[in-house]
């Protein structure tokens, strides 16, 4: 069966200092690979999506970038991060265009 | 901009009692609604729902879809303490889903 691992589950990071978040799945091969943001009160938001090692997508400018160095692999970096970048940081895997998304546990960021 | 609108945002009800959580939707490339329910991390995933009229059932929960008037329900019967979370719904196709808000369900003993 498939799992995705996302680590590290909690972090607190100074303003200025640079985010590494890494996801990798297990079980499946050339899966789509998202990252999400989930902020208070507010829906998760589609950060970024990758079809295929390389291949990413943005959704939202912001502050963040992501790559995809292997096939089950996703990393959510930023050089800077800024205060507005604090929040719940989702990733997520699915099998095709058209199956639903299979999340991770998730890393709570908060930037002081 | 596409919107997904989930009602109420949060209730409390009573073991045995039954729920209706609401989702009306309007997105410009409509290929499937899904319900996830997130506890302390994790969504997990409930149900996909692509044709309208056909129910979907797994054991005390069910969802509808109606594509004609933009909405689905997902209803709870026989609430126990383990329902208690925060219910999602997501709309779209294809790599692009949005997700509403989601509505905070509390089931007490």
């Amino acid at each position: 069966s498939q799992t995705i691992h996302q680590w590290p589950a909690t972090l607190v990071q100074p303003v200025g200092s640079p985010l590494s978040l890494e996801c990798t799945v297990e079980g499946t091969s050339n899966p789509n690979l998202y990252w999400y943001r989930q902020a208070a009160g507010r829906g998760l938001q589609l950060l970024f999506y990758s079809v295929g090692i390389g291949q990413i997508s943005s959704e939202v400018p912001q502050n963040l970038s992501a790559s995809r160095p292997q096939d089950r692999q996703f990393i959510l970096s930023s050089k800077k991060l800024l205060l507005s970048d604090s929040g719940f940081y989702l990733c997520a895997w699915a099998q095709g265009y058209n199956s639903p998304l299979h999340f991770g546990n998730g890393t709570r960021l908060t930037v002081t | 901009e596409d919107k997904v609108v989930q009602s109420p945002l949060s209730l409390v009800v009573h073991e045995g009692d039954t729920v209706t959580l609401n989702c009306s939707y309007e997105v410009t490339n409509f290929r499937s609604l899904l319900w996830y329910k997130q506890e302390k991390k994790a969504p997990t995933f409930l149900f996909m729902l692509t044709s309208s009229g056909i129910e979907k059932k797994s054991g005390r929960l069910s969802s509808i879809l109606d594509k004609k008037e933009l909405f689905s329900i997902l209803n709870i019967t026989a609430t126990q303490t383990g329902d208690s979370a925060v219910y999602l719904c997501a709309v779209g196709g294809g790599n692009k889903l949005t997700f509403g808000t989601g509505t905070q369900l509390k089931v007490e003993l």
